[in-house]
C-alpha cells in the first residue's frame, strides 16, 4: 500500500541549530513530493515541492529538501532554525494522480 | 490573486445531523481536493473534484459526499454526523494544493 512515514514525531531544539526532518515512502512508480508547514493556529502552507529535475529543491523561509530516489526519501533541511519555525511539519506524495497521502507530522519546538 | 475560501470557519452539530461546507478555489483552479485533519488520524484524502466531476475519492463511509458547481466552488456534505467526524475539514486549490484555512467541525 502507498504510504508516507515521518519518523521524528516530536522534534525540539535550539535557535541556530540545523534541522533534518525524515520522510520516506513506499514505491509506488512516479511520485511528485511535498513538504508543508502547519503554524500554530493556521492554515498549511506549502514549503516546497519536487516534481521533477535538481533533486536538491529550495523552498521558502530557508528551507531545502533533497529527494534520493533509490532511498524513497524526501528529507527536509533547514541550516539554522528560528524560534518562528516552531510548527507542525508535514511530508506529502503524490503517486501518479493528484491525491495526496500525508505523513502524520512531525512538531517541532524551537527554544530561544 | 484570492486564496482558496472555505466557510463556514467554525460550526457545531449534534449527533445525526447533516452538515454542508463550501469551498471556492482560487480564481482559475478547476481542481478541488477536500482533506480531512484529526489528531488521531492525521491529514486524510477525502475527495477531488475536477470540471465537476468526481475524480478521485478517498476510503470514507458513503455519508461523506460532494460535488463541484460550473465555477468551481465545490461543497462536501456529511450525513447523519458522529462524534467521530468532529475534524478540521480542509479544502485545497489546484494540484499544487493552497490550502484553505478549513472549517472545524465538531460534533456533540
Amino acid at each position: 500500500a502507498q504510504s508516507v512515514s515521518q519518523h521524528n514525531h516530536h522534534v525540539i531544539l535550539s535557535e541556530a541549530a540545523s534541522l533534518e526532518l525524515g520522510c520516506n515512502y513506499s514505491y509506488g512508480g512516479t511520485v511528485n513530493l511535498f513538504w508543508y508547514v502547519q503554524y500554530p493556529g493556521q492554515h498549511l502552507q506549502l514549503l516546497l515541492k519536487y516534481f521533477s529535475g535538481d533533486p536538491l529543491v529550495k523552498g521558502i523561509k530557508g528551507f531545502e529538501a533533497e529527494f534520493i530516489k533509490s532511498k524513497f526519501s524526501f528529507n527536509l533541511r533547514k541550516p539554522s532554525v528560528q524560534w518562528s519555525d516552531t510548527a507542525e511539519y508535514f511530508c506529502a506524495v503524490a503517486y501518479n494522480t493528484d491525491k495526496l497521502i500525508f505523513g502524520t507530522g512531525t512538531r517541532l519546538q524551537v527554544f530561544p | 490573486k484570492a486564496g482558496v475560501t472555505q466557510t463556514p470557519r467554525y460550526l457545531i452539530k449534534t449527533r445525526g445531523q447533516q452538515v454542508t461546507l463550501s469551498c471556492s478555489p482560487i480564481s482559475g483552479h478547476r481542481s478541488v481536493s477536500w482533506y480531512q485533519q484529526t489528531p488521531g488520524q492525521g491529514l486524510q484524502f477525502l475527495f477531488e473534484y475536477f470540471s465537476e466531476t468526481q475524480r478521485n475519492k478517498g476510503n470514507f463511509p458513503g455519508r461523506f459526499s460532494g460535488r463541484q458547481f460550473s465555477n468551481s466552488r465545490s461543497e462536501m456534505n456529511v450525513s447523519t454526523l458522529e462524534l467521530g467526524d468532529s475534524a478540521l475539514y480542509l479544502c485545497a486549490s489546484s494540484l499544487e494544493l493552497f490550502f484553505g484555512e478549513g472549517s472545524r467541525l465538531t460534533v456533540l
